[in-house]
């Protein structure tokens, strides 16, 4: 099976710009998607096909792919983005997903 | 709209069988892969499987594959997730999630299904 591999937190400060990566080999050859998940929510999606932002999700979330690693970057980060980071990208008809990664804003 | 609603939270002892459920509406649900999630407590998110609904085509992830069983009711729009016999490493809350129609990612999500399993 496909492993995607994340840092298990990252902190930043409020204003700040954040980094989550997510890593797996030749990844830059698969659509990496970023899900947002808060307690008691299920994930909301917040980049698709490794840069695409769905309609409703602020434009201080952006991706990237390449290589094999990629990245999610939320600038300008706000409390409110504070919440477990997951990567997903499809292994066959299987979705792959990354381990989540916990960003604290503070 | 797109909504998937599950079926509520539920208590079980171990041994005992469970179906849950996930209702699609204000889309093809016939013609779109779903499948369900598993995340157990403080732990990341675990595909289980997906299924077609329209020939109730199933894949399931091989750790879960004889473990739960997949299936739909394309007559009333719904999914279902089953066990035969729970232990209490099955508790966890359970996601339904929609592929989007591009099939690069899970676009719609229900609210969750809690199963406990304890004695």
């Amino acid at each position: 099976s496909y492993e995607l591999t994340q840092p298990p937190s990252v902190s930043v400060s409020p204003g700040q710009a954040a980094s989550i990566t997510c890593s797996g080999d030749k990844l830059e050859n698969k659509f990496v998607c970023w899900y947002q998940k808060k307690p008691g929510q299920p994930p909301v999606v917040v980049i698709y096909q490794d840069k695409k932002r769905p309609s409703g999700i602020p434009e201080r979330f952006s991706g990237s792919n390449s290589g094999n690693t990629a990245t999610l970057t939320i600038s300008g980060s706000q409390v409110l983005d504070e919440a477990d980071y997951f990567c997903q990208a499809w292994d066959g008809n299987s979705p792959a997903f990354g381990g989540g990664t916990k960003l604290t804003v503070l | 709209e797109v909504q998937l609603v599950q079926s509520g939270a539920e208590v079980k002892k171990p041994g005992e069988s469970l179906k849950i459920s996930c209702k699609g509406s204000g889309y093809s649900f016939t013609t779109t892969w779903i499948g369900w999630v598993r995340q157990m407590p403080g732990k990341g998110l675990e595909w289980m499987g997906i299924i077609y609904p329209d020939d109730s085509d199933v894949r399931y992830t091989p750790s879960f594959q004889g473990q739960v069983a997949i299936s739909a009711d394309k007559s009333i729009n719904t999914i279902y997730l089953q066990w035969k016999s729970l232990k209490a490493a099955d508790t966890a809350m359970y996601f339904c999630a929609r592929r989007d129609a591009s099939g690069s990612y899970l676009d719609h999500w229900g609210q969750g299904t809690l199963v406990t399993v304890s004695s």
